[in-house]
Parts: structure tokens; C-alpha cells; sequence
């Protein structure tokens, strides 16, 4: 149980274009979805914070009309990278939550989107 | 704002040795997970600590809460290869809260 998919896995896009990826939890409601991103070598960074139905919660310098959030169903979370910079490159990660779940199992990850902009 | 640190960010064992990697963080909590991250892979649920004094096992890795301390530790038993990668802790999240993440601990283990 408590698995969640992840698409795509690697995406390689030119500089200016939009790159959307998807998280979806597909054995439990996802009332809570976090979307990190990690450079190599490093931590997990969270960007933000998305609550079903309502507006995503950034962190501090996360730009929030480059880095479009949506989380529309229980089930589902998007992260649109809008015009992509090569500095944008990186791996993305969310992770869901729901009532309960990362008590007593820990948080759930999806398997990561490596975005390369050239 | 809660900071947590990780030590020692690497570490080169030889297999068959023991070895302890630390948590420290800076404000109170009461949940701590352990996680664990191969090379291109995202992240793998490890252990859930939920209160002081709590300890879980699972084979070669064991890890342990004190919250009065600020810390937790992942023990490594008598290492094998299989046990290279890196280890991250992550201090907080409550059911739909967000953790703070250590900085990992890049776990080689040698022949």
C-alpha cells in the first residue's frame, strides 16, 4: 500500500518551453502533497506545500508563476516548471500525505522526475 | 526555525564494522523518519520515531529517538555493500506537515 507514481521520470526540454509533471497517490487519498527538488549531492529542498483543493503554500524564494502547483483531486498533484531555464535543471520529488499515513508509515515518495533543460 | 543537522555527511566503512550516523535538531518534536536515497532513486521510508526513547530495528540498521536530547542515530551493524547509499533524516510533519530535512549522509561501504 500507500504508493505513489510519478511522471515522468526524466524529461529533457529546450529553454522557454513548460514542462508539467505529475504526482498521483494510487491506493489512498492524498490530502497532502509536498513538492521538493534536489541538486546532486545535496538535500531535499521543499518548494511547496499543496493542500486539495486550495491554493499550493510556498517556501520563501520559490517563485510561484514559475513553479505552477495544482492539486485538484485527492488523487492527483501537478508541478509546472514554466519557461524553463537551464538553471532549473534538477530532481524533482513529491511526496504525499493523508490522515494518519506518515505517522505511522513515514512520508510516501514518488520515484522523482530528472528535468534537464537545454 | 527548525534546523537539523546530520554527521558525518560521509562516511567510508569497511564491510563488517559498526558505525552510529547522528541527527541533531534544533526545536522540539516528536516524530523523526529516517529515510534512505540510492544514486538517481528518490527516497525509501526507513523507520518512523514517535516518541522518546523509541527504537526500531530492521536487519543490519537501527535507529533511536531522544527527544529530550534533540537527537536521533542510525546504528549500522556489522555494514555490507548492500548498505551503501545515502541516509537522510527528517525532523516534524505531523499528518499534513512538513519535515525539515538533514543534509544526508553518503554511506560507502567497502570489500
Amino acid at each position: 500500500g500507500a504508493v505513489v507514481s510519478q511522471h515522468p521520470s526524466w524529461v529533457i526540454c529546450k529553454s522557454g518551453t513548460s514542462v508539467k509533471i505529475e504526482c498521483r497517490s494510487l491506493d489512498f487519498q492524498a490530502t497532502t502533497m509536498f513538492w521538493y527538488r534536489q541538486f546532486p549531492k545535496q538535500s531535499l529542498m521543499l518548494m511547496a506545500t499543496s493542500n486539495e483543493g486550495s491554493k499550493a503554500t510556498y517556501e520563501q524564494g520559490v517563485e510561484k508563476d514559475k513553479f505552477l502547483i495544482n492539486h485538484a483531486s485527492l488523487t492527483l498533484s501537478t508541478l509546472t516548471v514554466t519557461s524553463a531555464h537551464p538553471e532549473d535543471s534538477s530532481f524533482y520529488i513529491c511526496s504525499a500525505s493523508a490522515f494518519g499515513r506518515p505517522t505511522n508509515y513515514g512520508y510516501t515518495f514518488g520515484s522523482g522526475t530528472r528535468l534537464t533543460v537545454v | 526555525e527548525l534546523k537539523v543537522e546530520q554527521n558525518p555527511l560521509f562516511l567510508s566503512m569497511q564491510e563488517g564494522k559498526n558505525y552510529t550516523i547522528y541527527c541533531n535538531y534544533s526545536t522540539t518534536s516528536d516524530r523523526l523518519y529516517w529515510y534512505r536515497q540510492d544514486p538517481g532513486k528518490s527516497l525509501e521510508s526507513l523507520f518512523v520515531l514517535l516518541s522518546n526513547g523509541a527504537v526500531k530495528q530492521e536487519g543490519r540498521l537501527m535507529a533511536s529517538l531522544d527527544t529530550k536530547a534533540r537527537l536521533s542515530t542510525l546504528h549500522i551493524t556489522a555494514a555490507v555493500h548492500d548498505l551503501s547509499a545515502t541516509y537522510f533524516c527528517a525532523v516534524g510533519g505531523t499528518n499534513a506537515g512538513k519535515s525539515t530535512f538533514g543534509d544526508g549522509t553518503t554511506l560507502t561501504v567497502k570489500p
